[in-house]
């Protein structure tokens, strides 16, 4: 079964601070993706970043981007230049060939002013 | 262009009772989902759909049922609610196409069973 580790229950920095989130997977799947969610406060799931298994570059949308270890199944998210409209729940999450989302348990980034 | 549509956003129910949470999408996508979130975790699949007539149970599918009967919706019945089934229901959906499988969530269905 697919799985999907987030070991930072909780981050703090401070603003314009730049902050990486990890992630770690399991999978025996070769093609696959990967995306970050945020959630904040409003319960909605936004949408960060994805990545497809099978490029070997690392995604980058403005201020954030990921460093993506596909031998080491390594999926860490960095944010440049930390906003207080950062501070969320963040999500990493795995999509298996069959089409289904695995989520972590989430990291708490708290961006202090 | 509303994209994922949810009612009701909260909810309390008594222990027994039942109730369907509705799901509308506009942007045709072929796949939907229903995720559940309890406090402090992330979300679990409840079920999903590949197309309309066809659904499939996730991880955590006891106590719900679905049915997809139109492209644009996906309801989800809860019969004889629990306490355990207290949390907040997202539905998303994505594109079957090469390149748009990112999921768009719904706002969310809080349900409070007591």
């Amino acid at each position: 079964a697919q799985t999907v580790t987030q070991s930072q229950p909780e981050m703090s920095v401070q603003e314009a601070e730049t902050v990486t989130l990890s992630c770690t997977y399991d999978t025996s799947e070769n093609n696959y993706y990967l995306f970050w969610y945020k959630q904040p406060p409003s319960r909605q799931m936004i949408l960060v970043i994805r990545q497809e298994a099978y490029k070997q570059q690392n995604a980058t949308e403005n201020r954030f981007s990921v460093n993506f270890q596909k031998a080491a199944k390594s999926f860490s998210l960095k944010i440049s230049d930390s906003q207080l409209g950062d501070t969320a729940m963040y999500f990493c999450a795995f999509k298996t060939e069959a089409q289904k989302l695995v989520f972590g348990q989430g990291t708490r980034l708290t961006i202090n002013p | 262009n509303a994209g994922v549509t949810q009612t009701p956003k909260f909810r309390i129910l008594k222990i027994g009772q039942s109730m369907t949470l509705q799901c509308t999408q506009d942007m045709n996508h072929n796949y939907m989902y229903w995720y559940r979130q309890d406090p402090g975790m992330g979300l679990k699949l409840i079920y999903y759909s590949v197309g309309a007539g066809i659904t499939d149970k996730g991880e955590v599918p006891n106590g719900y049922n679905v049915s997809r009967s139109t492209t644009e919706d996906f309801p989800l019945r809860l019969e004889l609610a629990a306490p355990s089934q207290t949390s907040v229901y997202f539905c998303a959906s994505s594109s079957s196409r090469r390149g748009k499988e990112t999921q768009y969530f719904g706002p969310g269905t809080r349900l409070l069973v007591l």
